[in-house]
């Protein structure tokens, strides 16, 4: 079966700070993964989305970046955080098999930029 | 492009009592409809999707939803709420491309002992 890890569950760092996230997927090869956020008490945003190694997508314009350098490896990253980058930061997956993209979420990273 | 609106942000029900969330899209097409769940603190999981064929899908954890065409709506129902059900409830709508799959604003559901 299939599982997705992110690491790491909960991070705090100051403004200005470097960030990386990694997300990780078993189970499957060739999947289209996704980074979305979720701020407090809202809905999802999704960031990037990618269909394969070293294929990225953006949908909103940010500070952020991802990078996959790996088929079942995908990073999101920033130079220098502010304090509107905290929030719940969440990576899916998807197979291409099937074409109803069903999306599988991991647990989450918990962001708190100060 | 689709979209999905949940018009219940929050939603509180006794334990025991049946339990409807609503959902509604827009799409030019034959949309995939989605629910998830997610729990303080956590990740989504998938309660069931809707592709094609029987209007009525069952999900995991006792939950079912009905794809309406007419309503272009897509409901979440379970018939008896427990404790554990409290949670956000997300409705989702999806293209068969990854880019275009949205999410709606989510229910909160609370749920009264």
């Amino acid at each position: 079966s299939q599982t997705i890890h992110q690491w790491p569950a909960t991070l705090v760092q100051p403004v200005g700070s470097p960030l990386s996230l990694e997300c990780t997927v078993e189970g499957t090869s060739n999947p289209n993964l996704y980074w979305y956020r979720q701020a407090a008490g809202r809905g999802l945003q999704l960031l990037f989305y990618s269909v394969g190694i070293g294929q990225i997508s953006s949908e909103v314009p940010q500070n952020l970046s991802a990078s996959r350098p790996q088929d079942r490896q995908f990073i999101l990253s920033s130079k220098k955080l502010l304090l509107s980058d905290s929030g719940f930061y969440l990576c899916a997956w998807s197979p291409k098999e099937g074409g109803t993209d069903t999306q599988y979420f991991g647990p989450g990273t918990r962001l708190t930029v100060l | 492009a689709q979209s999905v609106t949940q018009p219940d942000i929050h939603i509180t029900v006794s334990e025991g009592a049946s339990l409807e969330l609503r959902c509604n899209y827009s799409y030019g097409a034959t949309p995939y409809l989605f629910w998830y769940v997610q729990s303080p603190g956590q990740g989504l999981q998938l309660l069931l999707k809707y592709f094609s064929g029987d209007t009525l899908v069952q999900g995991i954890k006792g939950f079912e939803a009905e794809f309406k065409r007419s309503q272009s709506s897509f409901n979440l129902r379970k018939p008896s709420v427990h404790w554990s059900d409290a949670a956000e409830y997300f409705c989702a709508v999806g293209a068969g491309y990854g880019q275009n799959f949205v999410f709606g604003p989510g229910t909160r559901l609370s749920v009264l002992p």
